[in-house]
């Protein structure tokens, strides 16, 4: 079966400092990859997608970078973190193809930036 | 632009009562649209989803949901709440990007459940 894991669980970074968050899938291969940023328990926003190894896509732009070096590993990263980059960081994949291929989401990562 | 509202910041029902979670979408041709559970600092879970067929649609742990095309609603419901149903439920909705034809998930900036006991 598949599964998806997503570390660290809970990270406090200072401002300035560098940020790596990691998101590996099992069971599948040339899955869709999805990096979600919640703000203040409330809704989601896209932040980056992946169809493939090296194929990066951004929603919208941002003090983040994202980089998918494996076919099932995504990667969010930062050079200098922001106050603002504080949230809870969901991953996501999706079986690529056919619309009846729902999304799963990892167990997230809760980062305060202080 | 696909979207979804969900009106309500908070419902409030009592224990063994029915609970109504509202969601109305907004999207060009058919909508795919699904319903998720968070629970405090846990991923999404998924609930259930609409992509054809009955409009009554039955998920985990007990919920449904109905899909109504005339009022573009797709709210979540459940006969006999429990204390343990109090969460965080967000609606969603499929939507294409345009430029790569990539999918994605809209999400509504959700809905908090609390069942009192």
């Amino acid at each position: 079966s598949q599964t998806i894991h997503q570390w660290p669980a809970t990270l406090v970074q200072p401002v300035g400092s560098p940020l790596s968050l990691e998101c590996t899938v099992e069971g599948t291969s040339n899955p869709n990859l999805y990096w979600y940023r919640q703000a203040a328990g409330r809704g989601l926003q896209l932040l980056f997608y992946s169809v493939g190894i090296g194929q990066i896509s951004s929603e919208v732009p941002q003090n983040l970078s994202a980089s998918r070096p494996q076919d099932r590993q995504f990667i969010l990263s930062s050079k200098k973190l922001l106050l603002s980059d504080s949230g809870f960081y969901l991953c996501a994949w999706r079986k690529g193809g056919q619309d009846i291929y729902g999304y799963t989401f990892g167990s997230g990562t809760r980062l305060t930036v202080v | 632009a696909q979207s979804v509202a969900q009106p309500e910041d908070q419902v409030n029902v009592a224990e063994g009562n029915p609970l109504t979670v509202k969601c109305t979408y907004s999207v060009s041709g058919n909508p795919y649209l699904f319903w998720y559970v968070q629970y405090p600092n846990r991923g999404l879970q998924f609930l259930l989803k609409y992509i054809t067929g009955d409009n009554l649609v039955k998920g985990s742990y007990g919920f449904e949901a109905e899909f109504n095309k005339s009022q573009t609603s797709f709210h979540l419901k459940k006969p006999s709440a429990l204390v343990s149903d109090s969460a965080l439920y967000f609606c969603a909705v499929r939507a294409i990007l345009m430029n790569t034809g990539f999918q994605k998930l809209v999400f509504g900036t959700g809905t908090r459940l609390l069942v009192s006991p």
